[in-house]
């Protein structure tokens, strides 16, 4: 089964400072779709950045950013000109017929 | 627009009850799932249902059932609550159609605001 490992359970950033999140994955699979997710306090959970596998370009999304490594099986997600409203938990998601998340990461940015 | 809309937003049960959880979603997306999120552990999904008639197990199905009313609506259904279902439920729902090895395309998934569910 994929699993989804995201190592940093909490990051904070001062306000309009860069910051990245890190995710990892095990799969066996060729073909897959990786998400970021963000969850606000109000608990509701917002697409971030979606990348397809099979393309070698990042993805971006206006500040947000990935870094994707296909062959090290890392999906790290990068915050540049952090914002208050950033502040929420972070998802990374990989899917193939079968969603899995990562346990997430709790970002705090500062005024 | 609703997008998707969960019912109820907070529900208590004893060990024991039943209870339907509704979600409806008026994108006209082909697919609906059904999550729980535990502190500590992310999003693990329930049941999913790739198209209306059709339903499949996801990582954590036992404990639960589900139906896919129509293309609009998928409830969750808890038979015997029991404590280790406390937990939050996501509904989301996606463009569906056939995506990778000819399984459901899940691509964007959009969730409803969740269900907090106590069983004491």
């Amino acid at each position: 089964a994929q699993t989804v490992t995201q190592s940093q359970p909490e990051m904070s950033v001062q306000e309009a400072e860069t910051v990245t999140l890190s995710c990892t994955y095990d799969t066996s699979e060729n073909n897959y779709y990786l998400f970021w997710y963000k969850q606000p306090p109000s608990r509701q959970m917002i697409l971030v950045i979606r990348q397809e596998a099979y393309k070698q370009q990042n993805a971006t999304e206006n500040r947000f950013s990935v870094n994707f490594q296909k062959a090290a099986k890392s999906f790290s997600l990068k915050i540049s000109d952090s914002q208050l409203g950033d502040t929420a938990m972070y998802f990374c998601a990989f899917d193939n017929n079968d969603m899995r998340f990562g346990a997430g990461t709790r970002l705090t940015v500062k005024p | 627009n609703a997008g998707v809309t969960q019912t109820p937003k907070f529900q208590v049960l004893k060990t024991g009850q039943s209870m339907t959880l509704q979600c409806a979603q008026d994108m006209n997306h082909n697919s609906m799932y059904w999550y729980r999120q535990d502190p500590g552990m992310g999003l693990r999904l329930i049941y999913y249902s790739a198209s209306e008639g059709t339903t499949d197990k996801g990582e954590v199905p036992n404990g639960y059932n589900v139906s896919r009313l129509n293309k609009r609506e998928f409830s969750l259904r808890l038979e015997s609550a029991a404590p280790s279902q406390t937990s939050v439920y996501f509904c989301a729902s996606g463009g569906g159609g056939k995506g990778l090895a000819g399984g459901p395309q899940r691509n964007i998934q959009y969730f409803g605001a969740g269900t907090r569910l106590s069983v004491l």
